[in-house]
């Protein structure tokens, strides 16, 4: 059964922190591992997409890896800001083709 | 390009009555994938279509749920006879036919049942 955890649930950090986030996944035959920012009764956006085949994708202060060893993708933000506050959430895809399997998600607050 | 998009934003249901929210997706996309979040959890998998296909309906409801993708037009998720549960954000994901791509998320559509 596929199941994806996030550590921790939720997260508050002064302004200009760097911070990581934990994402956990059961199944080892993973396609692509995708990581999501939702606002408060948003829609979700796209941050970052690993595939397989990768250890890490970059964008801006943004920085996501992928063990799949382990089991284990984190999302690195760096010197955060308040606009960075939402619900982050990472979702594992099996297949190209196949259903997304979301982790719960963390919440995340950055104190001005 | 326009994203994928859903309306309505926002609905309103009585007990009882029916709810259609469609889904258009990015142009060039044929699959689509519809998830609902309700209050207080995560997103869950509800169901996957290709054009006039559903491929996996795993997370569908065995009752009152139902869901089609055209060859023309939108997919549309229909909701019968709607109860309180059924209150949630439903959001449409899509995907082009080819590999290593991502899917691509609407604004979701939310749903309150009265």
């Amino acid at each position: 059964k596929q199941e994806v955890t996030q550590i921790p649930a939720a997260l508050s950090v002064p302004e200009g922190e760097n911070l990581v986030l934990n994402c956990s996944f059961t199944d080892s035959a993973i396609y692509n591992l995708q990581w999501f920012r939702q606002d408060p009764g948003k829609g979700l956006t796209s941050l970052l997409l690993i595939q397989s085949s990768q250890r890490e994708q970059t964008s801006g202060r943004l920085n996501a890896s992928l063990d799949k060893s382990s089991g284990r993708s984190t999302l690195y933000i760096a010197a955060s800001q308040p606009g960075d506050s939402a619900t982050y959430l990472c979702a594992e895809g099996k297949t190209s083709y196949d259903k997304v399997i979301f982790g719960p998600g963390t919440s995340l607050s950055v104190i001005p | 390009n326009a994203g994928v998009m859903q309306n309505p934003r926002h609905l309103v249901r009585r007990r009882g009555q029916e709810a259609r929210l469609r889904c258009s997706p990015m142009k060039g996309h044929s699959h689509v994938y519809w998830y609902r979040q309700l209050p207080e959890e995560g997103l869950k998998f509800m169901v996957y279509l290709q054009k006039e296909n559903i491929i996996d309906e795993s997370g569908m409801p065995k009752e009152r749920f139902s869901a089609e993708f055209p060859k023309e037009g939108p997919s549309i998720l229909r909701i019968q006879q709607v109860v309180r549960g059924d209150s949630a954000a439903y959001f449409c994901a899509s995907s082009p036919p080819a590999m290593n791509t991502e899917a691509f998320f609407g604004q979701g559509t939310r749903l309150t049942v009265v």
